[in-house]
């Protein structure tokens, strides 16, 4: 089956430690997104990636980091340096930049 | 830079009720994509409008898209408790086309 999955669906860490967020999509889609929402709240994007090796901050890039190795891989670095991390995290991809966004099921980050 | 706002941010219904979404950018967009996330759940595709004055129809659901491209309108007549869920309009902005989506509109639909 084709999609896009996140893992893992839940995830604690402590406070100070970074963790990473895994995203791989089996679409061949060039497009790659971030997105953080927090309850009640929009999707705000972190970072997006038009192509392998390339990547750009979106509107809260700030605590994140990302990397684009493969085009089927995008993960996100939640670092110590992000004030709130607690949040819903959400991945997409999509043909091209301007085109259906497709979406993994999220990870729920609790940091503690 | 580019902003996306949806109202209601809210809305609360009885069902067979009609309801209605409204979506303005800051910014004049080449296409408007709509998406659903229902609670606890993940937002999905529901369609994409790319002419001035398009108008769409899915089943209840009826998508504008406004004239000038920088607003749109999604409407659901007779509404059921399957409707119940977030709606967010979104479109692609900046010179690389990143999709950004609008703050969203929360329906509830009581039975």
């Amino acid at each position: 089956d084709g999609g896009i999955t996140q893992s893992p669906k839940y995830l604690f860490r402590k406070e100070g430690q970074n963790v990473t967020l895994s995203c791989e999509q089996n679409l061949n889609h060039d497009a790659m997104y971030w997105y953080r929402q927090d309850p009640g709240q929009g999707l705000r994007l972190i970072y997006y990636s038009q192509i392998v090796n390339d990547f750009q901050k979106g509107d809260i890039a700030e605590g994140y980091s990302v990397s684009r190795e493969k085009k089927e891989s995008f993960p996100l670095t939640v670092t110590s340096a992000q004030k709130n991390p607690t949040a819903f995290y959400l991945c997409a991809s999509s043909i091209e930049g301007n085109t259906e966004a497709f979406f993994g099921q999220g990870t729920r980050l609790t940091v503690v | 830079g580019q902003q996306v706002m949806q109202i209601p941010q809210y809305q609360h219904v009885q069902e067979g009720e009609d309801f209605t979404t409204y979506c303005n950018s800051s910014t004049t967009l080449s296409n408007i994509q709509w998406y659903k996330q229902r609670p606890g759940g993940h937002p999905v595709f529901l369609i994409q409008l790319v002419k001035s004055g398009e108008v769409k129809k899915q089943k209840r659901l009826t998508f504008q898209f406004g004239e000038a491209k920088k607003n749109s309108s999604l409407h659901i007549t007779a509404t059921q408790t399957t409707d119940v869920g977030t709606y967010f309009c979104a479109g692609p902005g900046g010179a690389t086309n990143k999709l950004i989506f609008g703050t969203g509109t929360l329906l509830a639909v009581q039975p």
